[in-house]
């Protein structure tokens, strides 16, 4: 059975630094997402990572995926107040399942 | 995403009643998918549908059911509500790569 843990589960971090996140799932797979949910709001595509190396960067995100560790990133730099969500991964089953597994969350805040 | 509707946006019911929650899609995606979210929690995944004939149970089905109308809407149903069913529900359909979630449905089951 697939699992995904994401961690930290809560990040507190100041404007302008840097920091990542970190998934890890429990069983082969080469296709991971990130979304970003806001309080309240629905969750909102942010990056899909579809090969072992894969690197998708926009603005200060950048997401990579490693098939082989069985890892994910989401690097954040020089953050800025409008970064705070909550930010979720999840990992395609895979054998032609078509179904998703999300981790927990990471709930990011920026201070000023 | 404009393209994912759900109906009702918010409900409140009571112990033991049946209530539909709906989604409904403008494109015509055949793959669409219910998920819950609980607060501080992941979603989990209750159904999911490749189009009306194929329907998939997730890891949470117990005490739901569910049903493809036609391509575009596919409703969840809470056969007899309790009380650790209150959650926000989310639709979501499968295009160009990713998942696009719908509004959520935030329902209190008293």
């Amino acid at each position: 059975e697939l699992k995904v843990e994401q961690n930290p589960l809560f990040l507190s971090m100041q404007e302008g630094k840097n920091y990542t996140i970190y998934c890890n799932y429990s069983t082969t797979s080469d296709r991971l997402y990130w979304y970003r949910q806001d309080p309240g709001k629905s969750l909102e595509s942010l990056f899909v990572l579809l090969s072992n190396g894969a690197v998708k960067q926009e603005g200060r995100l950048m997401a990579s995926l490693d098939t082989k560790a069985r890892l994910s990133t989401l690097h954040i730099t020089a953050a800025v107040h409008d970064l705070s969500a909550t930010y979720f991964c999840a990992v395609d089953a895979g054998s032609g399942t078509y179904k998703y597994i999300f981790g927990t969350g990471t709930r990011l805040k920026v201070l000023a | 995403d404009a393209d994912v509707t759900q109906t009702p946006r918010n409900r409140i019911t009571k112990t033991g009643k049946r209530i539909m929650l709906e989604c409904s899609q403008t494109k015509g995606h055949d793959r669409m998918y219910w998920y819950r979210q609980d607060p501080g929690l992941g979603l989990q995944l209750i159904y999911y549908s490749f189009d009306v004939k194929d329907i998939n149970k997730g890891e949470i089905s117990d005490g739901y059911s569910v049903s493809r109308q036609a391509q575009a809407k596919f409703s969840l149903s809470l056969e007899s509500a309790i009380p650790n069913q209150t959650a926000l529900y989310f639709c979501a359909i499968y295009r160009v790569e990713t998942q696009y979630f719908g509004p959520g449905t935030r329902l209190l089951v008293l």
